[in-house]
């Protein structure tokens, strides 16, 4: 069966770090996708790993270790405007969705 | 990039009614289109698969009899939701991929509510 696991909920500061991790057992997999997604709105793609390694896009940040099954991603210099959920997908056929990390951002 | 546009985004519709879902991709031709279901503070529920010119395969739970899909153009897959009941109520998603583009984008999401 397919299970993506990410923390329900985080809680960072403005200014700091922080890393989302994303676990997941597939029967297939075709890529890795984090999307941020704020209330009452659509996801906006983040990135995409479908290598080992890490991707760096400005603040964003997104790690894949196809062999743990494991992602990150991180979010450098927070701005109160991150808060928002952050969703893992994984693609096979299709992509599904991890249930997806609230992360409150405090002043 | 490209841009997936989805219409209503908000409609209200009376218990028993039917409602449709349009959803274009405006700069590039999507052969398949996904639809997702998105109640409150939870994740995006796949629940179909939208295919050019041939049927819709859904997801496992999911009711075709319910929820048609129809993918006439390479531009348009449209949702519609019938009979609807209150436990229908919910934000609906579509997405597609453009030849080229790394990321799916989604449209706008519609949010229904049925009375």
């Amino acid at each position: 069966g397919q299970n993506i696991d990410q923390p329900t909920e985080m809680t960072a500061t403005e200014g700091a770090i922080v890393q989302i991790n994303c676990t997941y057992q597939t029967s297939g997999f075709n890529g890795l996708f984090w999307y941020q997604q704020h209330a009452g709105e659509a996801p906006t793609f983040l990135s995409y790993n479908v290598l080992d390694g890490l991707e760096e896009k400005g603040r964003f940040s997104s790690f894949l270790s196809r062999s743990k099954g494991y992602s990150y991603l991180l979010l450098k210099e927070l701005q109160m405007k991150d808060s928002a959920s952050y969703l893992c997908a994984v693609r096979d056929d299709k992509i599904i969705f991890g249930k997806g990390t609230r992360l409150h951002i405090l002043p | 990039g490209a841009v997936v546009s989805q219409h209503p985004s908000r409609v209200i519709c009376k218990s028993g009614t039917s409602v449709k879902i349009e959803c274009r991709s405006l700069d590039f031709q999507a052969t398949t289109m996904f639809w997702y279901r998105q109640f409150p503070k939870q994740s995006l529920m796949l629940m179909a698969t939208s295919n050019e010119g041939s049927k819709a395969t859904y997801e496992q739970g999911v009711e075709k009899d319910k929820f048609l899909i129809n993918h006439a153009s390479l531009t348009l897959s449209t949702l519609t939701v019938t009979s609807a009941h209150p436990e229908d109520s919910s934000f609906y998603i579509c997405s597609a991929r453009a030849t080229g583009e790394t990321g799916y984008t989604f449209g706008s999401g519609t949010r229904l509510t049925v009375v």
